[in-house]
């Protein structure tokens, strides 16, 4: 079973840019007939998920517009993680980032594995 | 503000059975996407609970159930028990290919 832990440093300054890692276990995300997309959502203090955005192993990437175009998504086969960068962090920014396995078919998606997640405060 | 709206919270006594609403639009859930729910504890990894509206993941139990229609979706819980309370969120698509959640519903166990 696919398993995903999620890495990185819990306080970044305002105006900064967050980098989060997610080391994958249990599958390659760069496997040929992978049917996995790659993902990544969080939950800011007191509020629903928001999903970030999302890349698939042929690199097709898509990314949630309200964030615009601060976040980049890309990926480290050799280590078998991907990553998140968001640029020009806010208080607003503030939340517990998660990454989380999906599946993409003709009628949506669906997230079958999850991290248990990151705190991520952004404050001066 | 998230895009699927679900109640803050609900609550039932053991044994008893809990159903939770998911409501959309026409361009998400109203638009023919199906809807997923996940199970979520404090400090722990959400849990797909149900996918596809209707379908449970090897390990749930049958007390979980999903269903759809029209801009909207529903979980129940039978037999509520008190491993059972948690906050349940549900999921859905919309026609811009991105994946939109609703608030999230705190379920307590009386």
């Amino acid at each position: 079973q696919v398993q995903l832990q999620e890495s990185g440093p819990g306080l970044v300054k305002p105006s900064e840019t967050l980098s989060l890692t997610c080391t994958v276990s249990g599958y390659s995300i760069n496997s040929v007939n992978s049917r996995y997309f790659w993902g990544w959502i969080r939950q800011p203090p007191g509020k629903g998920l928001e999903w970030i955005g999302s890349f698939s192993h042929s690199r097709n990437t898509y990314y949630n517009p309200s964030l615009k175009s601060r976040d980049t998504i890309s990926v480290d086969t050799s280590k078998n993680q991907f990553f998140l960068r968001l640029n020009s962090v806010t208080a607003a920014d503030t939340a517990v980032y998660y990454c989380a396995a999906e599946i993409r078919y003709g009628s949506g998606s669906y997230f079958v594995s999850w991290g248990h997640g990151t705190q991520v405060t952004v404050s001066s | 503000q998230s895009v699927l709206t679900q109640p803050p919270s609900v609550s039932g006594a053991p044994g008893q059975r809990v159903t939770i609403s998911c409501t959309g639009s026409s361009s998400d859930v109203g638009a023919g996407y199906d809807v997923h729910w996940y199970q979520h504890l404090p400090g722990r990894a959400p849990k797909l609970l149900i996918f596809g509206n209707t379908n449970r993941p090897s390990g749930v139990p049958d007390r979980f159930s999903g269903s759809k229609s029209g801009t909207s979706a529903s979980l129940a819980i039978t037999g509520l028990q008190a491993e059972d309370e948690a906050d349940y969120f549900c999921q859905s698509y919309d026609s811009s290919l991105s994946v939109v959640f609703g608030g999230g519903t705190k379920v307590t166990v009386l």
